[in-house]
């Protein structure tokens, strides 16, 4: 099956620093990818929609300018968390969209990053 | 718009004796709705989907659900749990025109020996 990596597995950062994550498809190109969150014991929130080559549409809530998105390849999506804060600390979960053709896709999840605020 | 409801959060079998997990989902289009598995500190592996073919969906690890329009429910179920599949499981349901998922809360499922 389709491999989504997510990197680093785990982070640990100060307070006011930023921290950037890495999500790569490994064997098949990407148009879309997606970001999520979850909080302890919770379920996923989407946090964006990553589009190659184009801005990142983010959901309602989720702010733009803290949560940078870029979408440079196909096979790459990064989500920079700027002057990070304790309460950012999560678990971020990304993935790839994968056509199967026609109108069809399938996602395709990374293993997630942890992230903890200190 | 599109939601997913997982009506327990929480559900404890003993090993050997069968599961169900319940869905029930709004859609305002003809949606494809999915079960994703989350094993602890592991990423999400999907467990089944259901995109308009067959009502009676099977997936992997002896898992099937079925897909019920006239109660907008996609139970999930299997005969006789095994200890490995403590998890939490979660619904999902995507409308085709955006290709966005939206997830349940989840449901927790605890094995007993």
């Amino acid at each position: 099956g389709a491999v989504v990596s997510q990197h680093p597995s785990r982070v640990i950062c100060k307070s006011g620093t930023s921290v950037k994550i890495e999500c790569r498809s490994l064997d098949f190109q990407a148009t879309t990818m997606f970001w999520y969150r979850q909080f302890p014991k919770k379920s996923l929130m989407l946090m964006a929609t990553s589009n190659e080559g184009s801005k990142a549409t983010y959901e309602q809530g989720v702010e733009k300018d803290k949560f940078l998105i870029n979408h440079a390849s196909l096979t790459l999506s990064t989500l920079t968390v700027t002057s990070a804060h304790p309460e950012d600390s999560s678990f971020y979960i990304c993935s790839a969209s994968r056509p199967l053709g026609g109108s069809s896709y399938e996602q395709y999840f990374g293993p997630g990053t942890r992230l903890t605020v200190t | 718009a599109q939601s997913v409801t997982q009506l327990d959060s929480h559900v404890s079998v003993s090993e050997g004796t069968p599961v169900l997990l319940r869905c029930n989902y709004s859609s305002s289009y003809s949606p494809s709705l999915f079960w994703y598995v989350q094993h602890p500190n592991k990423g999400l592996q999907l467990l089944l989907k259901y995109t308009s073919a067959a009502t009676l969906v099977k997936g992997i690890n002896g898992f099937e659900a079925e897909f019920k329009k006239s109660e907008t429910s996609f139970h999930l179920t299997k005969p006789s749990a095994h200890m490995s599949d403590a998890a939490e499981y979660f619904c999902v349901v995507s409308e085709a025109a955006d290709n966005k998922l939206t997830f349940g809360g989840g449901t927790r499922v605890l094995v007993k020996p």
